[in-house]
């Protein structure tokens, strides 16, 4: 069983278009994330939800929308899509976010969405 | 605000050698510290953390990193790599007490010889 799938694996569209990414964990995570990872490897955090709450939401377009139905799906939808949104696109899981209490356990990763915007 | 310093892009190494990655953070409070792999079109996965305690922590597939608070410092490390050990290692800090949001260092290339 994957712990984190994240759906499609690659996804090619034109410019312009609306596009959504799926991902799913069974880890019983209550918190979840976006990472967009550049052509140079880069990894920037874009959003992050606990329990289907937004706790994070980074300087990122609001081309950008994300949504969680529940805290094990956290979706990543994309209006009007450009060039410089290609990219690799990362959903992750933690245990239960805390601010200012408890040890980071680290991440669980998807294998990532291959983004290709022409 | 934390960050990461990952000092070399790329670490060319043969195989059976010994191999050293090196992670230096900044931070002005206690850090968690974290060492992800990134095989070629995969996710990353966790190699090793440290939290608190014994500074050098063994993670899986025979590496480990050693915490230096004074030279801030989390440098990765394997007696003997394999091929298969050929892949992206990313060092990442997190602030104890904070958002616990990491922030990654922007990846080494570990490329091993036969």
């Amino acid at each position: 069983d994957t712990a984190v799938s994240q759906t499609p694996k690659y996804l090619v569209t034109q410019m312009g278009n609306d596009k959504s990414i799926k991902c799913e964990q069974n880890l019983g995570h209550d918190t979840m994330y976006w990472y967009k990872q550049d052509s140079k490897k880069f990894l920037k955090i874009m959003f992050s939800y606990n329990n289907k709450e937004l706790i994070i939401n980074e300087t990122v377009p609001n081309r950008f929308s994300p949504k969680s139905p529940d805290k094990a799906h956290l979706n990543l939808h994309i209006n009007s899509l450009e060039l410089g949104d290609s990219a690799v696109y990362f959903c992750a899981s933690s245990p239960l976010y805390k601010t200012g209490s408890g040890p980071d356990t680290g991440y669980t990763f998807g294998s990532g969405t291959r983004l290709t915007v022409v | 605000a934390q960050s990461v310093t990952q000092l070399d892009s790329q670490v060319p190494v043969f195989e059976e050698a010994p191999v050293e990655l090196r992670c230096n953070y900044s931070s002005s409070v206690s850090v968690y510290l974290f060492w992800y792999v990134q095989y070629p079109n995969q996710g990353l996965q966790l190699l090793l953390k440290y939290l608190s305690g014994s500074t050098l922590v063994k993670g899986i597939n025979g590496f480990e990193a050693e915490f230096n608070k004074s030279q801030t410092s989390f440098h990765l490390r394997k007696p003997s790599v394999h091929i298969s050990d050929t892949a992206e290692y990313f060092c990442a800090v997190s602030e104890s007490g904070g958002s616990y949001i990491p922030t990654f260092g922007r990846g080494t290339s570990l490329i091993v010889h036969p």
